[in-house]
């Protein structure tokens, strides 16, 4: 099966840093989608990006489909950003949700 | 829009016992539901895919007679965990997916601890 590594596994931030998450996938994806799991476990939806550029606030994500890899900018991180951000990638030819291990994020006040 | 919720929140069970745990979409109808299971400080792993109707798809380890998945209609799914024993205890994620092909929208989660 498909194989979805992030990178790094761990990052920690002073308030006001910028930061890149990596996420790079082993095959074609049907969807690709970035996840914030707050400190209570909730999921919240970042993006949905199969291709392309999206930005929403001080959120930004590309994915280079091609190059099989996305990428998550957080600029001006905040104390509210930590948590843990997850990659998650849907197989080709199906709707099965493939996750990476994620990137354990601690901002400092 | 697009809430998905869980419950209980969290449930403590003894071991031996049967332990349901609802997920709903609120204000949308889901087509396909997904429930998945996470250990503390690790990754998202799915269990089953369930349509509305019909029996639920489950992922090679997962023993269908001890995660009894029904989705009885496009708001609602439900897991059972039968007998459950220590191991079981987990933090378990429903989602749903509302037939656009794009957004899984994730439920908060159940803590399920087996004394």
């Amino acid at each position: 099966g498909i194989q979805v590594e992030q990178s790094p596994p761990d990052l920690i931030l002073q308030e006001g840093a910028n930061s890149t998450l990596r996420c790079n996938f082993s095959d074609s994806v049907n969807n690709l989608q970035w996840f914030h799991q707050n400190p209570w476990g909730q999921l919240i939806n970042l993006f949905y990006i199969p291709s392309g550029t999206k930005q929403n606030g001080r959120l930004s994500a590309t994915t280079v489909a091609t190059e099989r890899y996305s990428l998550l900018y957080i600029s001006s991180s905040q104390t509210t950003d930590s948590g843990v951000y997850f990659c998650a990638v849907e197989e080709g030819g199906g709707f099965k949700t493939i996750f990476g291990a994620g990137t354990r994020l601690f901002v400092k006040a | 829009g697009a809430v998905v919720s869980q419950h209980p929140s969290r449930v403590i069970c003894k071991s031996g016992t049967s332990v349901k745990i609802e997920c709903r979409s609120l204000d949308f109808q889901a087509t396909t539901m997904f429930w998945y299971r996470q250990f503390p400080k690790q990754s998202l792993m799915l269990m089953a895919t369930s349509n509305e109707g019909s029996k639920a798809t489950y992922e090679q380890g997962v023993e269908k007679d001890k995660f009894l998945i029904n989705h009885a209609s496009l708001t609602l799914s439900t897991l059972t965990v039968t007998s459950a024993h220590p191991e079981d205890s987990s933090f378990y994620i429903c989602s749903a997916d509302s037939g656009s092909g794009e957004t899984q929208y994730f439920g908060p989660g159940t803590r399920l601890l087996v004394l």
